[in-house]
């Protein structure tokens, strides 16, 4: 089953706006991570939040941890054109098997002009 | 530096061929992992490899045989294809431990007729 859920499924913004998504988890985790997919390609990483860190940045990416509600938040600032794609979280276990990542199913960020 | 890649990206088989999906990374990560993308359930792990010779399942594992002779190359293969296996294979490879990225080929489109 899925570890990992996307809110909202689907996201329209214009350029300039800002983006944001959410990610629910549901057991412990060591670390959540971020990754993006642009259409028809790989998997991205964006950026990792380990499970002691409550916020952190990269760029114009801001994510935020809260493990009392085992929630995250990815928020996209002054969005462009090229952010359009889907954004998954990615949350590595609190056990021995702490490399192996379940993803959840995705935001679809839409950025039009 | 290639990096990571997949071949084929695309393929098209019949219902109880062997299909094998190559994946190649060029870094000597320790960790290799196989994913299959479909809609509405993101990425599911079907197995995983922490060195040579060591292999593990993930989530969905039933019907998918994996081997890892050689540190670069973790192959795929369906042994009898069936059409509950098209989807989009997604080859990825991490650094030993659990705080790294995981880096993603670019996929294989498989078909099963």
């Amino acid at each position: 089953s899925q570890q990992g859920e996307e809110d909202p499924q689907a996201l329209s913004i214009q350029e300039g706006e800002n983006a944001t998504m959410n990610c629910s988890y549901k057991t412990s985790i060591n670390n959540l991570q971020w990754y993006r997919q642009n259409s028809g390609r790989g998997l991205v990483h964006l950026i990792l939040i380990r499970s002691n860190e409550r916020e952190k940045h990269s760029g114009r990416l801001r994510v935020t941890l809260d493990t009392s509600k085992k929630s995250s938040s990815l928020l996209i600032t002054a969005s462009r054109a090229a952010d359009t794609a889907s954004y998954f979280c990615a949350t590595a276990g609190n056990t021995g098997t702490a490399s192996k990542l379940t993803f959840g199913t995705g935001t679809r960020l839409q950025v039009t002009l | 530096d290639a990096g990571i890649t997949q071949s084929p990206r695309y393929k098209i088989t019949e219902t109880g061929r062997q299909v094998t999906l190559m994946c190649h990374q060029t870094w000597s990560h320790s960790y290799m992992f196989w994913y299959r993308q479909d809609l509405g359930h993101g990425l599911r792990l079907i197995y995983y490899s922490a060195a040579a010779d060591i292999t593990d399942k993930g989530e969905v594992p039933d019907g998918y045989v994996v081997s890892r002779s050689k540190t670069e190359n973790f192959p795929l293969t369906l042994e009898s294809a069936t059409r509950s296996q098209t989807s989009v294979y997604f080859c990825a490879s991490q650094l030993a431990g659990a705080s790294n990225e995981q880096f993603f080929g670019p996929g294989t489109r498989l078909t099963v007729l």
